[in-house]
């Protein structure tokens, strides 16, 4: 799982595979948001998860939250190669902006 | 649809030298700006926020410096660049209206030498 000090996570997978990436954070959030973020680009906000939620789906994309943890979870059912790309899990402050605080981050590598 | 667009693109400077990144938003009004720094191989750190123009509020002490000059535009400086600041800089906006989703835009890739 990511946050912390640990350094950037790799997964690597067969293609149509599930997976699930982790992560936990430590302070309070009634937000978790998952980014994708191919090489070279900036990142892409693919799922957002409010605490009121404990879990939100978006095509072959499952997020979980549960703040009595402190964790979510990111699932890709039937991964693809287009799949492949860094995963981040980020939470927020607000108070007229939002502060991110993003996580070190999982590699997921789809092969073939 | 909004548009985020970052320059330059890349930019390739010597320990010392002073740097200015920018960064606009087409298509909406009154956003919330951030600044990211990314090491390469690192996750994003924020360093700067900004809800209005005029109004800049820093997240962490990196020796830089940004602005908000106009409603859609967010500019990253400093005189004085360090090895360190080498790395991927992104800007990002989201909704003055509590939205919470964070845009980011193509960023630069700044290369100290």
């Amino acid at each position: 799982s990511q946050w912390g000090e640990e350094n950037l996570q790799a997964l690597s997978i067969q293609e149509g595979e599930d997976v699930t990436m982790n992560c936990s954070y430590k302070t309070y959030t009634t937000v978790v948001h998952w980014y994708r973020q191919d090489s070279g680009r900036g990142p892409a906000l693919i799922i957002l998860i409010r605490s009121n939620e404990r879990e939100k789906r978006s095509g072959r994309l499952r997020a979980t939250l549960d703040t009595s943890s402190q964790s979510s979870s990111l699932s890709i059912t039937a991964a693809q190669c287009e799949d492949t790309a860094v995963y981040f899990c980020a939470t927020d402050e607000t108070g007229g902006a939002d502060r991110l605080t993003f996580g070190k981050g999982t590699q997921l590598i789809i092969q073939p | 649809a909004q548009t985020i667009h970052q320059w330059p693109v890349a930019e390739i400077k010597a320990v010392g030298s002073p740097l200015s990144l920018g960064c606009t938003i087409k298509g909406k009004s009154s956003p919330n700006l951030y600044w990211y720094w990314q090491a390469t191989g690192g996750t994003l750190q924020q360093l700067f926020y900004s809800i209005t123009v005029g109004q800049v509020e820093s997240v962490v002490q990196l020796n830089l410096s940004a602005s908000r000059p106009k409603d859609d535009q967010f500019i990253l400086s400093t005189e004085k660049l360090l090895l360190s600041h080498s790395g991927f800089y992104l800007c990002a906006w989201s909704s003055s209206l509590g939205g919470r989703e964070q845009y980011f835009g193509p960023g630069t890739r700044l290369t100290v030498l």
